[in-house]
């Protein structure tokens, strides 16, 4: 248990769906992430949440849209996505601006788009 | 950002044998850290190492950073089935910047 908590474990979903993926920490950290990995590819950086202000958006298509309303809470809103949106969705947590910081991830939603 | 790269990308051993896995990076850092993945899970968070020093110890973990070559190395000694996954290293700065990872290295290890 690594105090970042992510819902659900799985999802399928049809390219017309909209779903959410959530996640929550509760360790007192102030920046919130969300990363994509897929199969043979790095870990890709999608967004960063600062204090609840997205700090960084790595080109990431509209058909995916962050919302974090607290420092404790960030989801991921999905909808029209593509097949090849299929992959590992992580969360993780940090103390942005603190050096020497590791982060704590979530146990990830394996997102399946058919 | 900065973003570590590791090698191999695969590595298989036996049971009790030592895995070592390296990794390079481009630009200057404050640390280095080493996470584990077990397959379709979350990232767990190994080993920290600062640019200041050269080597660090955590139970069968070591691990060693040569900033002038850009460069750390995971050593697990004695290894066991159970530490197959794969394992990532990320390049930390200031701290103003959230971690960048690369592909890992994937190790199996067979009993």
């Amino acid at each position: 248990e690594t105090g970042v908590t992510q819902t659900p474990r799985h999802l399928v979903m049809g390219m017309t769906n909209k779903k959410s993926l959530k996640c929550e920490q509760h360790l007192g950290h102030n920046a919130m992430y969300w990363y994509k990995q897929s199969a043979k590819k790095p870990l890709e950086l999608m967004f960063v949440y600062n204090f609840k202000e997205q700090t960084e958006n790595n080109s990431v298509p509209s058909r995916f849209s962050p919302e974090c309303p607290n420092s404790s809470h960030l989801f991921l809103h999905l909808h029209t996505l593509q097949p090849e949106d299929s992959a590992l969705y992580l969360c993780a947590s940090s103390h942005l601006g603190q050096t020497n910081t590791e982060a704590f991830f979530g146990q990830g939603t394996r997102l399946t788009v058919v | 950002s900065q973003q570590g790269e590791e090698d191999p990308q695969a590595l298989s051993i036996q049971e009790g044998e030592n895995a070592t896995m390296n990794c390079s990076y481009k630009t200057s850092i404050n640390n280095l850290q080493w996470y584990r993945q077990n397959s379709g899970r979350g990232l767990v968070h190994l080993i920290l190492i600062r640019s200041n020093e050269r080597e660090k110890h955590s139970g069968r973990l070591r691990v060693t950073l040569d900033t002038s070559k850009k460069s750390s190395s995971l050593l697990i000694t004695a290894s066991r089935a159970a530490d197959t996954a794969s394992y990532f290293c990320a390049t930390g700065d200031s701290g103003n910047t959230p971690l960048v990872f690369g592909k890992g290295t994937r190790l199996s290890v067979i009993a």
